[in-house]
């Protein structure tokens, strides 16, 4: 299993410039979330997807869009970057509601990040 | 008030030492609590999760404290390999759909 993986792991934009970032997991997973960190805030969530076909803002879900392709992919797009954005991209997943151990059901996994500078 | 609040550090121990962080929450409906590892640069992953009645594995022990709205990490005899950030991260609910993470608590082991 692969885990939790995302594409690029680095990218530099210009302003104005539009991007995909993408995340697909192997774990069979019902929820996934986009992350943003930036020094000294933690991560603050952006969107976030309970289940294939649904998705919900975050704390600062604004200039960036999402989709959920099927369950397995879920796709962060900033469609015209702004250089607030530069920051490392988390993408994420749990099981959720599916049974077994809540601990175990609300663990998250993590990807490698994206690294994204815009200029 | 943040919602997650921790200490940021640094925290700098000797190797062998023990080490306590605290993470104090104001969402008093809170029910699930975590503590996330991440080494620098990395992913963040999964130390513990923490249960009302505290649990342990190995040198590391959390505890939380539903009155005063706080949790703790507790590493004992640290390693040089414990040094990272330690994230708090606190669940309002018990479905999944909001995260919220602390700034992280800075840990540096000392040869």
């Amino acid at each position: 299993n692969a885990g939790v993986t995302q594409t690029p792991k680095f990218q530099v934009l210009k302003t104005g410039q539009s991007m995909t970032l993408q995340c697909a997991q192997d774990m069979n997973h019902n929820s996934m979330y986009w992350y943003r960190q930036d020094p000294g805030m933690g991560l603050r969530l952006i969107y976030y997807s309970a289940s294939e076909g649904t998705t919900d803002k975050g704390e600062v879900p604004n200039g960036y869009n999402v989709s959920r392709l099927n369950k397995r992919e879920f796709s962060l797009r900033l469609e015209s970057a702004a250089p607030s954005q530069t920051s490392v991209y988390f993408c994420a997943s749990t099981r959720s509601l599916s049974g077994g151990a809540l601990s175990e059901a609300l663990r998250q996994y993590f990807g490698p990040g994206t690294r994204l500078t815009v200029l | 008030r943040k919602e997650v609040e921790q200490d940021p550090g640094p925290f700098n121990v000797p190797e062998g030492a023990t080490v306590a962080f605290n993470c104090t929450y104001s969402n008093s409906a809170s029910q699930s609590f975590f503590w996330y590892r991440q080494d620098c640069r990395k992913e963040p992953k999964l130390l513990m999760s923490v249960y009302s009645s505290g649990n342990e594995d190995g040198r590391f022990t959390a505890q939380l404290n539903r009155a005063s709205q706080y949790i703790s990490l507790l590493i004992r005899d640290s390693k040089l390999s414990d040094s990272a950030t330690y994230l708090c991260v606190v669940n309002p609910d018990n479905y999944g759909q909001n995260f919220v993470f602390g700034p992280g608590t800075r840990l540096s082991v000392l040869p």
